[in-house]
């Protein structure tokens, strides 16, 4: 069926140091892959995406690598600030079409 | 330009009555979407429409739930016979085409006492 795992569930760093946070999908045939920030009481917004054509893309300290045979995304930040600090939710495409499977979310927290 | 709007913000209505949730997409959007989000877990899809046509209404929950883009642009979700179980907040998103970026608006919090 239709699933996208997220973790960790929650990622405590540093200012300054790195965050990772992965997904998995189980639909071979999902082809895109967009990120969400999402701060307290607003609407998620995007910030990154990926298509399945491509395997990495940057964004200035923002980046996502995709590895399709193993059906797994990742989301790198560098540099972390404390404006970085919220839930971030991966997602995925299902059967090609527009719908969106979303992860569980991550939050994030950026300690100065 | 403007983003996605969405009415009411928020509305508090009692078990067993209708309400109808309104999205405006972003001009020109072609891909209209409908989710549901639970505190602290990420949007659950209910279902979209490219143009007027409905695509997928895999996501409603059951038959009181049901939506609708008459012209193509703005749409409703509509909620019959509410129960305190629908409480949440329910979010819709407009895309240039389907598999193109959504952009989400601010969201409608329903409230069923």
């Amino acid at each position: 069926g239709e699933n996208v795992e997220q973790h960790p569930s929650t990622l405590s760093v540093q200012e300054g140091d790195s965050a990772v946070i992965k997904c998995t999908y189980s639909d071979s045939a999902s082809n895109y892959f967009p990120w969400y920030k999402q701060e307290l009481g607003k609407r998620p917004q995007l910030i990154i995406d990926i298509r399945s054509n491509v395997g990495e893309k940057k964004d200035q300290r923002i980046a996502v690598t995709l590895n399709k045979t193993a059906k797994h995304f990742s989301l790198h930040i560098t540099e972390t600030q404390p404006e970085d600090s919220a839930v971030y939710f991966c997602a995925a495409s299902y059967n090609q079409g527009g719908k969106l499977i979303f992860g569980q979310g991550t939050e994030l927290s950026v300690k100065p | 330009g403007a983003g996605v709007s969405q009415s009411p913000r928020y509305k508090v209505t009692k078990r067993g009555q209708d309400v109808a949730l309104r999205c405006d997409p972003i001009s020109g959007h072609v891909s209209l979407y409908w989710y549901r989000q639970a505190l602290g877990q990420g949007p659950e899809f209910l279902t979209y429409f490219n143009y007027e046509a409905q695509q997928d209404k895999s996501g409603l929950p059951n038959d009181r739930f049901s939506a609708e883009r008459p012209e193509g642009s703005i749409s409703t979700l509509t909620i019959q016979r509410t129960e305190q179980r629908d409480s949440a907040m329910y979010r819709c998103a407009s895309s240039a085409g389907p598999n193109y970026e959504q952009y989400f608006g601010p969201g409608t919090r329903l409230t069923v006492t």
